[in-house]
């Protein structure tokens, strides 16, 4: 079984400050992704990525894929309010099915 | 664009009782993922799939569980008899699979309580 560990499990910061969050694996993954889910709603895919050492930006948050596609992180910088929520990595792991991690739950406080 | 439709977005029934859920997928997605979600248990996929065909079921919890498929905009996830432990978010998800595509695109989900 290919499982996923993220950490920390939970985080509470106060607006403004940077954060780095982890999802770590002892296998290789062809893909990884980044979903945000907030209270009542489903996750929403942020980013994918694909290439070893691969840094991905959206805005203030920064995606590294580990180079050996074990491992990838996730960096927000200045965090908001609006960026609370639970933050799920998932894995491909074959024909189109994926694992995902238990996340890590971002609290961040005005 | 129409993202995933799933309804209803809450129910609550009696232990014993049948509970069917649905979903629409995005059109022109030839995948389709049902997952349920606890605070115990995280994310779990129960069953994907893929060209309308079952691919992978084992995460179906017994046989009180049954999903659907009967074609591309459409799918049923039901439980008979539904137990209090049924209690969790149930998502429906798409994708369009290809080589190397896990993208999903997920529903609003189904807040489901059995008492």
């Amino acid at each position: 079984t290919q499982l996923l560990e993220q950490s920390p499990q939970f985080l509470s910061i106060q607006e403004g400050e940077n954060l780095t969050v982890y999802c770590n694996s002892s296998s290789v993954f062809s893909s990884l992704q980044w979903y945000r889910q907030e209270p009542g709603e489903g996750p929403v895919l942020l980013v994918t990525v694909v290439t070893g050492g691969e840094v991905k930006k959206l805005k203030r948050l920064t995606f590294q894929f580990g180079d050996a596609r074990k491992d990838s992180s996730l960096h927000i910088t200045a965090a908001q309010p609006g960026d609370t929520g639970l933050y799920l990595c998932a894995g491909g792991v074959g024909a189109g099915k994926s694992t995902f991690g238990d996340g890590t739950t971002l609290t961040v406080k005005p | 664009d129409a993202g995933v439709i799933q309804s209803p977005r809450h129910e609550v029934t009696e232990m014993g009782q049948e509970v069917t859920l649905r979903c629409k997928p995005i059109s022109g997605h030839n995948s389709l993922f049902w997952y349920r979600q606890t605070m115990m248990r995280g994310l779990e996929l129960l069953i994907y799939f893929n060209n309308n065909v079952p691919i992978d079921d084992s995460g179906m919890p017994e046989d009180r569980f049954s999903a659907k498929m009967p074609n591309a905009s459409f799918s049923t996830l039901k439980i008979q008899p539904s137990e209090p432990r049924d209690s969790a978010v149930y998502f429906c998800a798409s994708s369009l699979q290809a080589e190397s595509s896990y993208e999903q695109y997920f529903g609003p989900g189904t807040r489901l309580t059995v008492t």
